[in-house]
This record gives structure tokens, sequence and C-alpha cells, in this order.
């Protein structure tokens, strides 16, 4: 069966140092890969989409960026993080067949300090 | 581009009572279209999907949904409500063109009083 492992779980980091987070899926090949953030009252925001290794698809100007170095592996990162950083990110993936929707990870819970 | 509104951000119910969250969609092209529930601190788990199929899409955990094409809306339901119900409801559309994008509304927050 499919599953989406994304960590760490929750994260704390100052000001302007770098984020990494991890989202890895099992069980599916060639899977669209998504990062969502969710800020409070702020609903789910699409930060970036991938189809592909290495195609990337931003939805935002902002302080963040991803890669997808391997078919299953989507990275999120920043070199400097800003207080408005700060969120909740969920990471996602959906097949070729749109009716199936998305399945999330578990999220990451991000606060800069 | 396609647009979810969910009509009430906070929507507050008796245990046992019938809930009714509002879903909204803008497309002249019926989408695909999701109901996702998210408890504190998780994930998104999806609960039922409208994929074309019959209007009347029944979920997990007693919710359903109904596709209305004339009101361009997705309500979710479910008849009699349980504690265990509170958390917050996600509507989601994908189609209209943006064909690997889920578009989400805002969310409504549901509280279960007992």
């Amino acid at each position: 069966s499919q599953t989406i492992h994304q960590w760490p779980a929750t994260l704390v980091q100052p000001v302007g140092s770098p984020l990494s987070l991890e989202c890895t899926v099992e069980g599916t090949s060639n899977p669209n890969l998504y990062w969502y953030r969710q800020a409070a009252g702020r609903g789910l925001q699409l930060l970036f989409y991938s189809v592909g290794i290495g195609q990337i698809s931003s939805e935002v100007p902002q302080n963040l960026s991803a890669s997808r170095p391997q078919d299953r592996q989507f990275i999120l990162s920043s070199k400097k993080l800003l207080l408005s950083d700060s969120g909740f990110y969920l990471c996602a993936w959906s097949v070729g067949s749109l009716g199936y929707g998305y399945t999330f990870g578990s999220g990451t819970r991000l606060t800069v300090v | 581009a396609q647009s979810v509104t969910q009509l009430g951000s906070h929507v507050s119910v008796s245990e046992g009572a019938l809930v009714l969250l509002r879903c909204n969609y803008s497309s002249s092209v019926p989408p695909y279209l999701f109901w996702y529930v998210q408890y504190p601190n998780q994930g998104l788990q999806l609960l039922l999907k409208y994929t074309s199929a019959a209007t009347l899409v029944k979920g997990i955990n007693g919710f359903e949904a109904e596709f209305k094409k004339s009101e361009t809306s997705f309500h979710l339901t479910k008849p009699s409500a349980h504690m265990s119900d509170a958390a917050e409801y996600f509507c989601a559309a994908l189609g209209g063109g943006s064909n690997y994008k889920l578009t989400f509304g805002k969310g409504t927050l549901l509280t279960v009083n007992p």
C-alpha cells in the first residue's frame, strides 16, 4: 500500500537559520507531489508542486524553495527563515488519475523564533 | 480559475444534532470534489469524493455529501453529531483547467457540544 512520510513532526528554528523538510512516498511510482502551508486562520496555501524529477512549479513568490532529487522524494528548503515562515507544512501526493484526490502526510509544525 | 467557498468558518452543534457544512464551487465544468477532515496537529484525511458518478456520495464516519450542479454546491452532512467529529473540515475541487492542483476552501471548524 502507498504511504507518505514527512519529518520532522515539529521544529523550532531561529530567524535567519536554514530549513530542510523532507517528504517521501512509498508504494507508488511517478507521483505528483505537493507542499502546502497552513497558517493560522488562512486555510491551505499551495506552495510548490512537482509532476516529475527536477520539475518544480512555484505557486507564490517567497522565501522558500523546493526540490525533487528522486522520484518519490520532495524537499522544502529555505536559506534564511523569516518569522512569517511559521506554520504547519503539509506534503501530499497524487497519482495520474485525478479522481483519487490527494493523500497527505502528517505535517510539520514549524515555529520560527 | 477554480474557487471553493465554505460558508461559515465555525459551526457549533450539539451532540446528536444534524451536521451541515456548506461548500460551493465555481466552475462551468463540474469538477472532482472532495471533503477532507483535519484533527489538531494532523494531516488531512479524505472523508469522501465526488467523481461524476452518483450525486449522493457516502464517506467514512457516517458523513455524506450531495453534488448539486444547479446550485454548484457540495454540502457535507451527518445525521447525528458525535463528540469525535469535532475537527476542521475542508472542501476541495480539482478540475476546470487546474488538472494537478486541488483548490481548497478556507475550512470550517466544527465544534460539538455535549
